[in-house]
C-alpha cells in the first residue's frame, strides 16, 4: 500500500502559469482534503470531497479549483498561480464519519511561485 | 474564537522532563480531538485521539479531554530529543476536520 500519493514534490511557477497537483489514494477512504501550510499559520483547508462526486470549500478556497475524479484521485488546480500561493501544499484522506478517525497524509508539494 | 486554538510556542522542555501541550476549541467543533506530530520537512502523523472527559494514555504520551473547559492536553513524560517537532490539535467540523496552527516543541538534551 502507498497511502497516499502526491505529485509533484516541488515545483516553481511564474506568476500567471498554471498547473494541476495530483493526489491518490489506495485506502479506499471516501473523504479527501487539500489543505496548504504556510509558516505559523498552521494546516488550512483549501478544499474536500466528503465523497465520490461532491466537493466543498474550505477556509481559503479563492484562486484554486479541485475535481473529485474518482474514489482514489482528488486533484488541485491553479489557473492563474501568484506569489501569495508560495506554500507546501498537503493532499489527505480518511474514513471520518464511517468509523474511522485517522487522516492520512501524503508527503507534500513544495511550491514557489516568482 | 477560532474553532481550534494553540499556543505557537515554541516550547523547550529539558530532556527527560513532562512536556505539556495545550489546545482550546469552540462550541462548533464535535467533540473528537486528535493530536498530530509532524517533524520538519515532513507531513503530519496522528499520535492520539481522544472521545471522552478525562485521561488516555499510550506509553510516553497522555491526551487529556475536560470539556467543562473546554480543553485538550497532550503529555509526554520521560521527553526524547526525538520528540522536537510541531504538535498539532485538530477537531471534526461537520464533514471536514480543522486544524490548530500548531505548537512547536523543542526537547533539550
Amino acid at each position: 500500500n502507498a497511502g497516499v500519493t502526491q505529485t509533484p514534490k516541488f515545483q516553481v511557477l511564474k506568476t500567471g502559469q498554471s498547473m494541476t497537483l495530483q493526489c491518490a489514494q489506495d485506502m479506499n477512504h471516501n473523504s479527501m482534503y487539500w489543505y496548504r501550510q504556510d509558516p505559523g499559520m498552521g494546516l488550512r483547508l483549501i478544499y474536500y470531497s466528503a465523497s465520490e462526486g461532491t466537493t466543498d470549500k474550505g477556509e481559503v478556497p479563492n484562486g484554486y479549483n479541485v475535481s473529485r475524479l474518482n474514489k482514489r484521485e482528488f486533484s488541485l488546480r491553479l489557473e492563474s498561480a501568484a506569489p501569495s500561493q508560495t506554500s507546501v501544499y498537503f493532499c489527505a484522506s480518511s474514513d471520518w464519519g464511517q468509523g474511522s478517525d485517522t487522516q492520512y497524509f501524503g508527503p507534500g508539494t513544495r511550491l514557489t511561485v516568482l | 474564537q477560532k474553532e481550534v486554538e494553540q499556543n505557537s510556542g515554541p516550547l523547550s522542555v529539558p530532556e527527560g522532563a513532562i512536556a505539556s501541550l495545550n489546545c482550546t476549541y469552540s462550541d462548533r467543533v464535535s467533540q473528537s480531538f486528535f493530536w498530530y506530530r509532524q517533524y520538519s520537512g515532513k507531513s503530519p502523523e496522528l499520535i492520539m485521539s481522544i472521545y471522552s472527559n478525562g485521561d488516555k494514555e499510550d506509553g510516553r504520551f497522555t491526551a487529556q479531554l475536560n470539556k467543562a473547559s473546554q480543553y485538550v492536553s497532550l503529555l509526554i513524560r520521560d521527553s526524547q530529543p526525538s520528540d522536537s517537532a510541531t504538535y498539532l490539535c485538530a477537531a471534526p467540523l461537520g464533514d471536514k476536520i480543522i486544524f490548530g496552527k500548531g505548537t512547536r516543541l523543542h526537547i533539550l538534551p
